[in-house]
């Protein structure tokens, strides 16, 4: 099984709103992502958490806080958006072994609408 | 930015194969080639890597060529659900899982 599951599928939310995106794995992985996908454009990576501590963070504001409450869960904290965050937003995990077969399995996205 | 280069678009009959062509000429040695799919509003999916040799799963073949400076995804009878961006990635796998998108190439599978 290579299910990554993400929740919500859609989130609308005011810009003075917080509100968190969760993901879930339970295929042992021990490496986690989040990523952001504008419409048209690819996939672009925020954060990385490898065996529950963050370990890349790609320059992304504070308004976007990452958790990780243990090895197969990891939330998005989103607070004080912007309109220009609105997005896909998708979770991934590998088995964080660094080897060739790291390979990364996306969840179906969170769809969020910032108003 | 990305360290690939991928056609724009690519149509293909339905049954056919498709082949769809990746060029990354900057590539280095402990870099593998990934393919990733990506169906409209849907999450990434795996489709297939490689380092060197040709690889085949249930999904696909890869063909890198020797010089390793390009390959291609070979998608041997196409059906109408493959319909959707193809990612190729290049990547270290003992970095820390930086999947550093393209473009990516829009295929459209026709009946």
């Amino acid at each position: 099984d290579t299910e990554v599951t993400q929740t919500p599928k859609h989130l609308v939310m005011g810009m003075t709103n917080k509100k968190s995106l969760k993901c879930e794995q339970h295929m042992g992985h021990r490496a986690m992502y989040w990523y952001k996908q504008k419409a048209k454009k690819p996939p672009e990576l925020m954060f990385v958490y490898s065996y529950e501590k963050l370990s890349i963070n790609e320059s992304v504001p504070s308004r976007f806080s990452p958790e990780c409450p243990n090895s197969s869960l990891l939330n998005l904290h989103l607070h004080a958006l912007q309109p220009e965050d609105s997005a896909l937003y998708l979770c991934a995990s590998s088995d964080g072994l660094r080897t060739s077969t790291d390979t990364q399995y996306f969840g179906p996205g969170t769809r969020l609408t910032v108003l | 930015d990305a360290k690939t280069t991928q056609p724009p678009s690519m149509d293909c009959a339905e049954g056919r194969a498709a082949n769809l062509p990746c060029n990354h000429s900057t590539i280095s040695g402990n870099e593998y080639v990934y393919w990733y799919r990506q169906i409209h509003s849907q999450g990434p999916q795996y489709i297939i890597h490689g380092l060197k040799n040709n690889e085949t799963n249930e999904m696909a073949s890869l063909i890198i060529t020797e010089d390793r400076k390009s390959s291609t995804l070979i998608l041997p009878h196409a059906t109408l659900r493959d319909t959707a961006v193809y990612y190729c990635i290049v990547h270290i796998t003992d970095s820390w899982g930086k999947l550093q998108f393209g473009a990516g190439t829009q295929v459209v599978v026709t009946p």
